[in-house]
């Protein structure tokens, strides 16, 4: 079983619509957790970051931590063709000496 | 602020040749630093992990092997390429403390 699960569509969703990403783990040692952008041809790029449960908003997105269901998501509102990427989620124990990422959600947004 | 710069940006060798891909971290101090690969459309695999000046840690056994000869300084190198060895490889620097920063990787294309 992989630590950390996660669909790798894609996902394709008119503009301005709400999207939903969602990645699963398996470690309860888990306290951090991260939400990264990836668009073609380059490195990723950091969109949240989380500390245990709970939600937290940064303009257009969310991300939400459920610990007790080892469950996050990342959810963006009104949606832009901009947001067309791949987002990876990642997660960290408390020494932060390594980073368990998801295998990416391929996001397209269409005008 | 801090920078990560990751060189080459694109590299072509041949089966065989050696390989040296750099990477530097300005403005901080004794940071974690990662390489990971990426295949084409797959998620992030850890290669190497370094908490400090001449400490790696290997997680995959492979034909690569990385150095960290400076505080801010980390390569991967091999002494002959694979054609398996192709892919995106991406440099990554943590506090030890927080989320993980992305170089804009090398894309090694092995011929």
């Amino acid at each position: 079983q992989k630590e950390v699960e996660q669909d790798p569509g894609p996902l394709s969703v008119p503009e301005g619509a709400i999207v939903s990403l969602n990645c699963t783990y398996s470690n309860s040692a888990f306290q951090y957790f991260m939400w990264y952008r990836q668009y073609s041809r380059k490195g990723p790029e950091l969109l949240m970051y989380t500390y245990s449960s709970g939600n937290k908003e940064d303009g257009r997105f969310t991300a939400q931590v459920d610990k007790s269901s080892k469950y996050i998501s990342l959810f963006i509102r009104d949606s832009q063709p901009s947001d067309s990427a791949t987002y990876l989620c990642a997660m960290s124990s408390y020494n932060f000496n390594k980073f368990y990422f998801g295998s990416g959600t391929k996001l397209n947004v269409k005008p | 602020s801090q920078t990560i710069h990751q060189w080459p940006a694109t590299l072509v060798q041949p089966v065989g040749s050696p390989l040296s891909l750099e990477c530097t971290v300005e403005g901080t101090s004794n940071p974690n630093l990662y390489w990971y690969r990426q295949a084409a459309g797959r998620g992030l695999q850890l290669l190497f992990y370094s908490v400090g000046i001449g400490q790696i840690s290997s997680e995959v056994p492979q034909n690569l092997s990385a150095s960290r000869p400076q505080d801010r300084q980390f390569i991967l190198s091999s002494k002959k390429l694979l054609l398996s060895d192709s892919g995106f490889y991406l440099c990554a620097w943590s506090s030890g403390r927080t989320e993980a920063f992305f170089g804009q990787g090398t894309r090694l294309t092995v011929v």
